[in-house]
C-alpha cells in the first residue's frame, strides 16, 4: 500500500524557517518524481515544487523560488522541503504527492499525503 | 501562467441525478508530444485530494465509472452520471502541459 506521511509543520514567525519531511512507502521511491502542493486555509490548491525521479531536476513556483528548496534522500525514501524567509502568505497545509514528469512538466498525480499545517504568524 | 477557470463554483446536486463541471484553460493544453495533460481531482471534506481522471479521460484505479472526463484544446468537462452521497466535496481541474502546473479554483459539490 502506497503511503506518504508528512511531518515538520508548525507555528513559525515571519522570516523564520521550517523543514518539512515526507516519508514514502509502498512503492519504489527512486522511480518516481515527487511534488509539494499547498492549500491556504479555506482556499484552493497551489503547486509549490517538484523533484524529478532519475534526472534530479528541481522546479519551483515563482512565489517560493529562492526561499524554498526541495530535496530527497533516496536511501531513506524521504522527500524534504526546506522553507526559509517565511511569510504570512505561506500559511497553508502542505501536501506531498507522487508526481509524473512528462516531456512537458512535473506535476502531482495519484497519491497524496495527509498534509502538514504551516502557520506563519507573530 | 495558464489560468484554469472552472464553472460553476458551487453545484447543488440531487442524489441519483447527473452533474457536470466545466474547466477552461487560457491556452491550449495539447503538448507537442500529442498528449493533453489535464487532470481532475476530488477533495472530500477534511481529506487530501485524490486524482480521479488523468490526460482528459482516463480514470484512475478504483474510481467509479460514474465519473467521466472529456474535452479537448481549452475546454474540458467532468461528468458524474448519477451522484452518490460520497461525491460531496470540491473538484479541481489541473493542467500539467505548461510551467507551472496550475489548478482551477475548485467547484464545491453539495446536496440541495
Amino acid at each position: 500500500e502506497v503511503q506518504l506521511v508528512e511531518s515538520g509543520g508548525g507555528l513559525v514567525q515571519p522570516g523564520g524557517s521550517l523543514r518539512l519531511s515526507c516519508a514514502a512507502s509502498g512503492f519504489t521511491f527512486t522511480s518516481y518524481a515527487m511534488s509539494w502542493v499547498r492549500q491556504a486555509p479555506g482556499k484552493g490548491l497551489e503547486w509549490v515544487s517538484s523533484f524529478s525521479g532519475g534526472g534530479g531536476g528541481t522546479y519551483y513556483a515563482d512565489s517560493v523560488k529562492g526561499r524554498f528548496t526541495i530535496s530527497r534522500d533516496n536511501s531513506k525514501n524521504t522527500l524534504f522541503l526546506q522553507m526559509n524567509s517565511l511569510r504570512a502568505e505561506d500559511t497553508a497545509v502542505y501536501y506531498c504527492a507522487r508526481a509524473y514528469c512528462s516531456s512537458a512538466t512535473c506535476y502531482p498525480t495519484d497519491y497524496w499525503g495527509q498534509g502538514t499545517l504551516v502557520t506563519v504568524s507573530s | 501562467d495558464v489560468v484554469m477557470t472552472q464553472s460553476p463554483l458551487s453545484l447543488p446536486v440531487t442524489l441519483g441525478q447527473p452533474a457536470s463541471i466545466s474547466c477552461r484553460s487560457s491556452q491550449s493544453l495539447v503538448y507537442s508530444d500529442g498528449n493533453t495533460y489535464l487532470n481532475w481531482f476530488q477533495q472530500r471534506p477534511g481529506q487530501s485530494p485524490r486524482r480521479l481522471i488523468y490526460k482528459v479521460s482516463n480514470r484512475d484505479s478504483g474510481v467509479p465509472d460514474r465519473f467521466s472526463g472529456s474535452g479537448s484544446g481549452t475546454d474540458f468537462t467532468l461528468k458524474i452520471s448519477r451522484v452518490e452521497a460520497e461525491d460531496v466535496g470540491v473538484y479541481y481541474c489541473m493542467q500539467g502541459t505548461h510551467w507551472p502546473p496550475t489548478f482551477g479554483q475548485g467547484t464545491k459539490v453539495e446536496f440541495k
